[in-house]
């Protein structure tokens, strides 16, 4: 079954620096990967998803994620952390063949001015 | 081309009542699944349905229902509702059934079980 691992519930950064969220994912299969960032109050909305095409995937406001496979890994990051940024964030791979994704725990980012 | 709509947007219910939310997704898409979020079990998958057909079904006791109608717009049902059973739920819509379709997200119905 696919599981997967977010390091650091909260991550906090100045703005203007370097924004690093970590996703770790477990799955017997290549993976379909996604990042979603939640505000306040809301649902959720598409960072940008992996779906084993390119390794480097750019996503929606300046968000990028790179695919690793011998890490295992899927890490969100961004150049220059800005206030609006600030919400939760989850990674979610989902469960080849059904509509089913199977989410990390968040990591809530903090953005210092 | 309008969003996922959930209604109501807020509910708030008594132990033992039943309570049943509303999804409608994006018109055209046919798949809609079925989201519970809480501080702390945070985002488990409840079920989804296509072409008003339960596909797949989470790990939740049988209070947890669900279904769809003709038009893709789908119902979730709680009965017997618990304490436990506050928590934000979300529904997600997709145009098909590939697995490497983005999942479109709802606001969500923030339920509070007094």
């Amino acid at each position: 079954a696919q599981s997967v691992t977010q390091l650091g519930s909260h991550v906090s950064v100045s703005e203007g620096a370097l924004v690093l969220l970590r996703c770790n994912y477990s799955s017997s299969v290549p993976p379909y990967l996604f990042w979603y960032v939640q505000y306040p109050n809301q649902g959720l909305q598409l960072l940008l998803k992996y779906t084993s095409a390119a390794t480097l995937v750019k996503g929606i406001n300046g968000f990028e994620a790179e695919f690793k496979k011998s890490e295992t890994s899927f890490h969100l990051t961004k150049p220059s952390a800005h206030m609006s940024d600030a919400a939760e964030y989850f990674c979610a791979v989902s469960d080849r063949g059904a509509q089913k994704l199977v989410f990390g725990q968040g990591t809530r980012l903090t953005i210092n001015p | 081309k309008a969003g996922v709509t959930q209604t109501p947007r807020y509910l708030i219910k008594t132990r033992g009542q039943q309570v049943t939310l509303s999804c409608s997704p994006i018109s055209g898409h046919r798949s809609v699944s079925w989201y519970q979020q809480t501080p702390g079990q945070g985002l488990q998958f409840l079920f989804e349905y296509f072409s008003e057909t339960q596909r797949n079904k989470g790990n939740f006791p049988g209070r947890f229902s669900g279904r769809q109608f003709s038009n893709s717009r789908s119902e979730m049902n709680v009965s017997t509702l618990e304490l436990g059973d506050s928590a934000l739920y979300l529904c997600a819509s997709t145009i098909s059934q590939s697995d490497q379709e983005t999942q479109y997200f709802g606001p969500g119905t923030r339920l509070l079980v007094l």
